[in-house]
């Protein structure tokens, strides 16, 4: 089964404007973390912001929040007044703390594309 | 402080070849992963090596192959290249500690070099 799901494969945004890009995963394990990264055309992967599954408050990096509900297995990015650089993919990650399975397992992807 | 230093960032080969990537981790960081990035099958996970022991492996055939060094540098081999082996490879380290679990928290996350585009002709 699919651990991680990002059911949008593209999207486009104005500048300035916010927008979500969503994350589902699936786990048993009580302990885990989520990440999301940006990947540029240079390659680079980006760490943007994490979010742990016993953290009570949603993350926030600056222009980066993290709207995390646990309940449904959610776990979408919010960019706030996006900027042309923001161009990019954008990908979901899970770690699952217990298992010892020590390997990050990645979504599809989102491409996020900022228009002017 | 540095970065994550993945050599060289280009490199193009020939079917049967093999090639060796190699990987400096941040300083501290004694945890290096490997992921093989390629459009049909997205991010995969390689292996791990924490103190020059590997601790994971992915579902990838024998002809993958990695090793670290005391210093925590890494190295990855890939033998008998073929065709679909065509792919950007990235390295990440990482504050893991040597036990089973993470450590939880951000600043046991990874940092990501800018990958060694393979290409197998």
């Amino acid at each position: 089964a699919q651990k991680i799901t990002q059911t949008q494969p593209g999207m486009f945004v104005q500048e300035k404007e916010a927008v979500t890009l969503d994350c589902t995963y699936d786990t048993s394990d009580p302990s885990y973390g989520l990440f999301w990264y940006k990947q540029p055309s240079s390659g680079e992967m980006i760490f943007l912001i994490y979010q742990g599954s016993y953290d009570q408050q949603n993350a926030t990096e600056g222009r980066y929040s993290l709207n995390f509900q646990k309940a449904r297995k959610s776990a979408n990015l919010v960019i706030s007044a996006s900027q042309l650089g923001d161009s990019a993919m954008y990908f979901c990650a899970m770690r699952e703390e217990d298992t010892g399975r020590r390997a990050l397992t990645f979504g599809s992807g989102t491409r996020l594309q900022v228009q002017p | 402080k540095a970065g994550v230093t993945q050599t060289p960032r280009y490199l193009i080969k020939t079917r049967g070849q093999q090639v060796t990537l190699s990987c400096s981790p941040i300083s501290g960081h004694r945890s290096v992963s490997w992921y093989q990035q390629t459009p049909g099958q997205g991010l995969q996970f390689l292996f791990e090596y924490f103190s020059e022991t590997q601790r994971n492996k992915g579902n990838f055939p024998g002809r993958f192959s990695g090793r670290q060094f005391s210093n925590s540098r890494s190295e990855m081999n890939v033998s008998t290249l073929e065709l679909g082996d065509s792919a950007l490879y990235l390295c990440a380290s990482s504050l893991a500690s040597g036990g089973a679990g993470w450590g939880v928290g951000p600043r046991y996350g990874y940092t990501f070099g800018s990958g060694t585009r393979l290409t197998v002709v």
